[in-house]
């Protein structure tokens, strides 16, 4: 089956400077890729998502890049506030299964320093 | 809209009890999936459905059931509970009409076995 690694596992940054967390998958296969925001002792919330024929999404602050052929995909927050803190998945879907099953990374836990 | 509502929000169990986790969406959506995520982890599949009468198993299905008898509900058994068990459980849903769309998660249900 498809799996992701994530990285890093702990972020620390200081108020409006940027974020980068990375994930690679494994199934050449997996053509969605979503991000998803979780606080502590809440739902995940999906915060952007890409599609395998885009190589780059933008939703005011926050971007997500994909590079099909490393198998890679990245999250960009910029100009980063204190209510950006919590932790981020990234999941990849091998849309093959006809379900779009999710396959979670592991998370990175953001915190932003005010 | 209340969107995934999942109960009871909280449980705790005794090793070699019983019990059902309720998962019901008011979307519309014909596909359906529990999750079970452990501390600092991401999210694993465990069971899915692309519609009613329909399951099958995700990554970590041994020591659970379910059924899909309407397009609102979607239960999760767990036969004789054990504490690997201990886990917070995420419902989630999402339409598909032959390509991946986002999925949507309830509150989650946290279940301690002791």
């Amino acid at each position: 089956g498809e799996n992701v690694e994530q990285h890093p596992s702990t972020l620390s940054v200081q108020e409006g400077d940027s974020a980068v967390i990375k994930c690679t998958y494994s199934d050449s296969a997996s053509n969605y890729f979503p991000w998803y925001k979780q606080e502590l002792g809440k739902r995940p919330q999906l915060i952007i998502d890409i599609r395998s024929n885009v190589g780059e999404k933008k939703d005011q602050r926050i971007a997500v890049t994909l590079n099909k052929t490393a198998k890679h995909f990245s999250l960009h927050i910029t100009e980063t506030q204190p209510e950006d803190s919590a932790v981020y998945f990234c999941a990849a879907s091998p849309f093959k299964t006809g379900a779009n099953n999710l396959f979670f990374g592991t998370g990175t836990r953001l915190t932003v320093i005010p | 809209n209340a969107g995934v509502t999942q109960t009871p929000k909280f449980r705790i169990l005794k090793i070699g009890q019983s019990m059902t986790l309720q998962c019901a969406q008011d979307m519309n959506h014909n596909y359906m999936y529990w999750y079970r995520q452990d501390p600092g982890m991401g999210l694993k599949l465990i069971y899915y459905s692309v519609g009613a009468g329909i399951t099958d198993k995700g990554e970590v299905p041994n020591g659970y059931n379910v059924s899909r008898s309407t397009t609102e509900d979607f239960p999760l058994r767990l036969e004789l509970a054990a504490p690997s068990q201990t886990s917070v459980y995420f419902c989630a849903s999402s339409y598909s009409q032959g390509s991946v769309s986002p999925q949507h998660f309830g509150d989650g249900t946290r279940l301690s076995i002791l």
